[in-house]
């Protein structure tokens, strides 16, 4: 499986803190993505990053990708109490996502 | 733009009972995935379906599960004689194409089932 796992389970910070988030995987991929879930909702896609490239931003995201230790990892900078959320990160499988197992991200206020 | 709809929200069912979830992709979009999802777990895939075929459904228990996206209307999830485990939220994404290849997934907010 190419499940990815993401680490740690659970973070816990201040607002303004940044907050990082990482991912490893077990086979090549062509790219990884990142996606977010606030609670009792559905995910909402962040950010896609190809196995070509190794760093993306997306306005207070930043996201590198190490193909050669397959992982990942999500930066999320001066953090707010509305980003507090589970952050997945997903790998391409045959025809369909790989989701990990999620990082719970609480920031406080 | 309306986004996917999953309806209904949350389903309640007895033990032996059938179970039918819904899922509307967004317009345009052509390819369906279900995801299953345990409290505090990540998303286990399910099926992967393009209009009148199912493409990969290798994540669906044999038994009891079944799934279709017909030419017209929405996709459905179909759980026959549910049982106590299959309490969780089931998940509906759709993309324009197929997702690993640079697509990201448009996800509705679920469908949650409890089994009592």
């Amino acid at each position: 499986s190419q499940q990815g796992e993401e680490d740690p389970q659970a973070l816990s910070i201040q607002e303004g803190e940044n907050a990082t988030m990482n991912c490893s995987y077990k086979t090549s991929i062509n790219n990884l993505q990142w996606y977010r879930q606030n609670s009792g909702r559905g995910l909402v896609h962040l950010i896609l990053i190809r196995s070509n490239e190794r760093e993306k931003h997306s306005g207070r995201l930043r996201v590198t990708l190490d193909t050669s230790k397959k992982s990942s990892s999500l930066l999320i900078t001066a953090s707010r109490a509305a980003d507090t959320a589970s952050y997945f990160c997903a790998t391409d499988g045959t025809d369909k996502l790989i989701f990990g197992t999620g990082t719970r991200l609480q920031v406080f206020p | 733009n309306a986004g996917v709809m999953q309806n209904p929200r949350h389903l309640v069912r007895r033990r032996g009972q059938e179970a039918r979830l819904r899922c509307s992709p967004m317009k345009g979009h052509s390819h369906v995935y279900w995801y299953r999802q345990l409290p505090e777990e990540g998303l286990k895939f399910m099926v992967y379906l393009q209009k009148e075929n199912i493409i990969d459904e290798s994540g669906m228990p044999k038994e009891r599960f079944s799934a279709e996206f017909p030419k017209e209307g929405p996709s459905i999830l179909r759980i026959q004689q549910v049982v106590r485990g299959d309490s969780a939220a089931y998940f509906c994404a759709s993309s324009p194409r197929t997702a690993p290849y640079n697509s990201p997934l448009h996800f509705g907010n679920g469908t949650r089932l409890t089994v009592t």
